[in-house]
């Protein structure tokens, strides 16, 4: 099962901040938090990781609260380019698969 | 640099026969990983290679599926007897050891 919790759909303006929350509230503390985005028909792409800190990038920043429990990607100026499914994973950061678990993740819509 | 290719992108074959779709990893990745992704949902883990070796199986849904990556390179999906049901997106990623995953655009399987 995915071990993250997102919300099926948002829309935001374009121009403005996109904020997009998931909860992982069984992480373990060996366990980065990553995000990915899914265009329509192309393969997921990478925007960001993060295992405690906050996390800034020429895409996009990654918030994580202080118990590790939820995190927010903020793209600061979205674009229609945006528009994509976005798919917040927990991978462990020690000896294994490092397998990814998706989730149905989070469609973006940005609106013009 | 050239990102992960997968051949061909598009595969429309009949039920029952023989299909083997091909994943060319970023230079130098030692793992290489394959998805599969149904409509309308997150990619989900079939298999994962470290070099030569497939050190994790454990998501290949049966015995029609296999997959070899004789030389630590060039990775091949095997499916045998294929099934409507085998029909999705497969997509293949590759990484450092224990590193980000980077994806590639995915070869669509149509099973008529």
């Amino acid at each position: 099962d995915a071990k993250t919790t997102q919300p099926p759909s948002m829309d935001c303006a374009e121009g403005r901040a996109a904020n997009l929350p998931c909860n992982h509230s069984t992480i373990s503390g060996n366990e980065y938090v990553y995000w990915y985005r899914q265009i329509h028909s192309q393969g997921p792409q990478y925007i960001i990781h993060g295992l405690k800190n906050n996390e800034t990038n020429e895409m996009a920043s990654l918030i994580i609260t202080e118990d590790r429990k939820s995190s927010t990607l903020i793209l600061p100026h979205a674009t229609l380019r945006d528009t994509a499914v976005y798919y917040c994973i927990v991978r462990a950061t020690t000896s294994g698969t490092y397998k990814y678990i998706f989730g149905t993740g989070t469609r973006l819509k940005v609106l013009a | 640099g050239a990102g992960v290719s997968q051949t061909p992108s598009n595969k429309v074959t009949e039920k029952g026969k023989y299909v083997e779709l091909r994943c060319d990893p970023i230079s130098g990745h030692t793992a290489l990983y394959w998805y599969r992704q149904s409509l309308g949902q997150g990619p989900e883990f079939l298999i994962y290679f470290q070099g030569t070796g497939a050190a994790d199986d454990s998501g290949l849904p049966n015995d029609r599926f296999f997959a070899v990556r004789p030389e630590g390179s060039v990775s091949t999906l095997k499916i045998q007897r294929t099934e409507r049901g085998d029909s999705a997106v497969y997509l293949c990623a590759s990484s450092s050891q224990g590193t980000t995953q980077y994806f590639g655009p995915g070869t669509r399987l149509t099973v008529l």
